[in-house]
């Protein structure tokens, strides 16, 4: 079984701030992670996906994650949060090589100039 | 490449009635998963489907259903519409998870209304 906990459901920065979007997972099998992000009334994107290479996971438009086996955790950074980035995003976890897919509650990241 | 394709975009039916949602999955994906996205439940697996067959399913009702043709469009199905199933049902198609690339891209979703 696995789960994910987004540890917020709302995040607010000013643009030029760093972003901090925190995510803990819980999985039986050695797990694929990603994130999505979701702008309003649009599809799901992939920003970055771990699947047990290296640990820091560098994605687009500047995101990064880090995954943490030891606090189950893959939480996703940005040095400097734009305008543009206020969306839903989401963790997410699958195991490694399965296609189902395990999805948190979201963190909506709003941005304020 | 052309992304995964979602048609109808926007529905909305009543109670009690039946509807059909299509997918087409980026050109050489033969794997394709359902998803439906409420703001109270968040977003929840319904199916996988791969070859024509349904390799993994959620935890829904038996009203949803799926199947996946030979050219690896895909349809769902919902039968006997409940308030409840008011959503974005989005569709993703990957490689199959042989491959050893399980990363999904996803449709821009059909929005269904049930009145």
């Amino acid at each position: 079984a696995q789960s994910v906990t987004q540890l917020d459901s709302h995040v607010s920065v000013s643009e030029g701030t760093p972003v901090l979007l925190r995510c803990n997972y819980s999985s039986s099998y050695s797990p694929s992670l990603f994130w999505y992000v979701q702008h309003p009334n649009k599809g799901l994107q992939l920003l970055l996906k771990y699947t047990s290479a290296a640990t820091l996971v560098k994605g687009i438009n500047g995101f990064e994650a880090e995954f943490k086996k030891s606090e189950t955790s893959f939480h996703l950074t940005k040095p400097s949060a734009h305008m543009s980035d206020a969306a839903e995003y989401f963790c997410v976890v699958s195991a490694s090589g399965y296609s189902t897919l395990t999805f948190g509650k979201g963190t909506m990241l709003l941005v304020s100039p | 490449k052309a992304g995964v394709t979602q048609t109808p975009r926007y529905l909305i039916k009543t109670r009690g009635q039946q509807v059909t949602l299509s997918c087409s999955p980026i050109s050489g994906h033969r794997s394709v998963s359902w998803y439906q996205q409420t703001p109270g439940q968040g977003l929840q697996f319904l199916f996988e489907y791969f070859s024509e067959t349904q390799r993994n399913k959620g935890n829904f009702p038996g009203r949803f259903s799926g199947r996946q043709f030979s050219n690896s469009r895909s349809e769902m199905n919902v039968s006997t519409l409940e308030l409840g199933d008011s959503a974005l049902y989005l569709c993703a198609s990957s490689q199959p998870r042989e491959f050893g690339n399980n990363e999904q891209f996803f449709g821009p979703g059909t929005r269904l209304t049930v009145l």
